[in-house]
């Protein structure tokens, strides 16, 4: 089955500078890649996705690539805000197995003002 | 758009109890929902993955006489949590989509302790 692993577990930044994300997948039949943001005691919600014929994705200050080759994909996050601070999970889904979606183990972000 | 609604969002029960949680798509037909399992610091669990009018399937390692999935409409989805013991202690969530070629939707959560 997939399986997606997500580095690092934890970053640290300054208000104002840029965090990447980082996540790997095993399964090459997964298509549909969306990026998750959880803050504490609350449901995790969609900030952007991108689909396996797309290698960029650009929303405001926040940006996802996918490299397909390589099995990869990343979140961007430009000009980073102290509201920016939440736990982020990179996911992968395919088109069999009841298109279900795995999670990557998360990153927690802490956006020093 | 794409409102799901999770109840109870709290539950504290005796060890033996069952409980039974709610997963409801609001504004949309969820043709299917997922059982998510979050413990503190870790990442979504997928549990299992319902679809309306059929039997739930269950991931490897998940109890399914334990963990009771019931999808009976296209707008609702249960989870009954059998005989709770304190180690099924945790955050379960749902989340639905009403076509597979969309993003899932979740809702708010219910934290689950067993005394």
């Amino acid at each position: 089955g997939e399986n997606v692993e997500q580095h690092p577990s934890t970053l640290s930044v300054q208000e104002g500078d840029s965090a990447v994300i980082k996540c790997t997948y095993s399964d090459s039949a997964s298509n549909y890649f969306p990026w998750y943001k959880q803050e504490l005691g609350k449901r995790p919600q969609l900030i952007i996705d991108i689909r396996s014929n797309v290698g960029e994705k650009k929303d405001q200050r926040i940006a996802v690539t996918l490299n397909k080759t390589a099995k990869h994909f990343s979140l961007h996050i430009t000009e980073t805000q102290p509201e920016d601070s939440a736990v982020y999970f990179c996911a992968a889904r395919g088109n069999t197995g009841g298109f279900k979606t795995i999670f990557g183990a998360g990153t927690r972000l802490f956006v020093k003002a | 758009g794409a409102v799901v609604s999770q109840h109870p969002s709290w539950v504290i029960c005796k060890s033996g109890t069952s409980v039974k949680i709610e997963c409801r798509s609001l504004d949309f037909q969820a043709t299917t929902m997922f059982w998510y399992r979050q413990f503190p610091k870790q990442s979504l669990m997928l549990m299992a993955t319902s679809n309306e009018g059929s039997k739930a399937t269950y991931e490897q390692g998940v109890e399914k006489d334990k963990f009771l999935i019931n999808h009976a409409s296209l707008t609702l989805s249960t989870l009954t949590v059998t005989s709770a013991h304190p180690e099924d202690s945790s955050f379960y969530i749902c989340s639905a989509t009403g076509t597979l070629d969309q993003p899932q939707h979740f809702g708010d959560g219910t934290r689950l302790s067993i005394l």
